[in-house]
């Protein structure tokens, strides 16, 4: 059956660093792939949306990288700031609208 | 502009009882989804529809549980009788679809915790 991971230890980074989280995905091959970010208490909310097509997309501090190849899709915070501590999820598609979605990875920055 | 609404935010009851959770999807969208989130198993699908239709049920846990969408405004889920291990945060999600586009982002609302002792 198909397999998302992502880093499963929480990301501590400094103010100021870019936080690069990592989604890696087995057995599938998805047409896309999106990332979302939760805070705790909420649901989740839509940041960006990659094609298997499309090898890079960015949004303000945003970028997502997306290798079929490697089966893996990079998601990158730029400038990070003590707002953008929070969990992230990638999600990928399957079937027809259905979303399978990672375990998500834990972002703190620190001040 | 109003998100998905969901109701009630916390739920606790006890074994046995039934439960319902409720959801309002964004206005216009026509697919709606939900799911359960625990540490243990992450977010899972349980159930989507597509113009109130289901169009798959595969993630429900068994027959305790069941979701309805009587109209494009309203949907419920319902476990009859509860279990502790139902105990999770619910969420309920819409989107759009644009004909054979399934490529768009979800909506989710804020959730309900549930819990059952």
């Amino acid at each position: 059956s198909q397999k998302i991971e992502q880093n499963s230890e929480a990301l501590n980074i400094q103010e100021g660093k870019t936080a690069t989280l990592t989604c890696n995905y087995t057995n599938y091959s998805p047409a896309y792939l999106q990332w979302y970010r939760q805070d705790p208490g909420r649901g989740p909310v839509f940041l960006l949306l990659i094609r298997e097509n499309e090898k890079e997309k960015r949004k303000e501090r945003l970028k997502v990288t997306f290798d079929t190849t490697l089966k893996q899709s990079l998601f990158h915070i730029t400038a990070s700031q003590p707002a953008d501590s929070a969990t992230y999820l990638c999600a990928l598609d399957w079937q027809g609208g259905k979303l399978i979605f990672g375990q998500g990875t834990e972002l703190s920055v620190k001040p | 502009d109003a998100g998905v609404i969901q109701s009630p935010r916390h739920e606790v009851t006890e074994m046995g009882q039934e439960v319902t959770l409720r959801c309002k999807p964004i206005s216009g969208h026509n697919s709606l989804f939900w799911y359960r989130q625990t540490m243990m198993r992450g977010l899972e699908l349980l159930i989507y529809f597509n113009n109130n239709v289901p169009i798959d049920d595969s993630g429900m846990p068994e027959d305790r549980f069941s979701a309805k969408m009587p109209n494009a405004s309203f949907s419920t889920l319902k476990i009859q009788p509860s279990e502790p291990r139902d105990s999770a945060v619910y969420f309920c999600a819409s989107s759009p679809r644009q004909g054979k586009r399934w490529d768009q982002p979800q909506h989710f609302g804020d959730g309900t915790r549930l819990s059952i002792l």
